[in-house]
């Protein structure tokens, strides 16, 4: 059980290249997230699934896209990155709502320059 | 004015000594809250769940004021392995899944 995976690790890339952000969970949870970290700031939302086949808008999506094709991944693509974009990015997982008690699961991140 | 604030330390402490600290958040609205821990270039894990009774878990004690829109960690008889990066976590609302984290407070237990 590997609970939440992400590939890659680590990337640099140029302004303007592309790249996809892979994110796989073991554990069948309905929902999943894509976060950025910065320095003194919180995870901030940029993009969610709330099943598959839908995804959601968060509180960052400008410049990101992504898919869910199958209820275990969650992809994140930059179309075009750009320095602003430098961060490193973490995929969550969680049950469905309706407890008061939501727990999600996190993987262990990828680093992000882009130079 | 940021949904959810902490004082970002570092909170330095001798091992054993006890340290608290908390978190307010600006919605009133908020129905869920959490404590998550994060160490050093790692991914969050969740530390405890806050309840509005206040809760403990082992050296752990977590409490929330609805009133003043706080919650608080206090950590006793601190060990080395509490060194880390606690996130003070809320939801917007009831049955709300996304949630909104604090920017973490650091602290670091010395030998």
């Amino acid at each position: 059980n590997a609970g939440v995976t992400q590939t890659p690790k680590f990337r640099v890339l140029k302004t303007g290249q592309s790249m996809t952000l892979l994110c796989a969970q073991d554990m069948n949870h309905e929902y999943m997230y894509w976060y950025r970290q910065d320095p003194g700031m919180g995870l901030r939302l940029i993009h969610y699934s709330v099943g598959e086949g839908t995804t959601a808008k968060g509180e960052v999506p400008d410049g990101y896209n992504v898919s869910r094709l199958k209820k275990q991944n969650f992809l994140l693509g930059l179309e075009s990155a750009a320095p602003s974009q430098t961060s490193v990015y973490f995929c969550a997982s969680s049950y469905s709502a309706g407890s008061s008690y939501n727990e999600q699961f996190f993987g262990p991140g990828t680093r992000l320059t882009v130079l | 004015r940021k949904e959810v604030e902490q004082d970002p330390g570092p909170f330095n402490v001798p091992e054993g000594a006890t340290v608290a600290f908390n978190c307010t958040y600006s919605n009133s609205a908020s129905q869920s809250f959490f404590w998550y821990r994060q160490d050093c270039r790692k991914e969050p894990k969740l530390l405890m769940s806050v309840y509005s009774s206040g809760n403990e878990d082992g050296r752990f004690t977590a409490q929330l004021n609805r009133a003043s829109q706080y919650i608080s960690l206090l950590i006793r008889d601190s060990k080395l392995s509490d060194s880390a990066t606690y996130l003070c976590v809320v939801t917007r609302a009831l049955n709300d899944y996304k949630l909104s984290f604090g920017a973490g407070t650091t602290v670091t237990v010395r030998a």
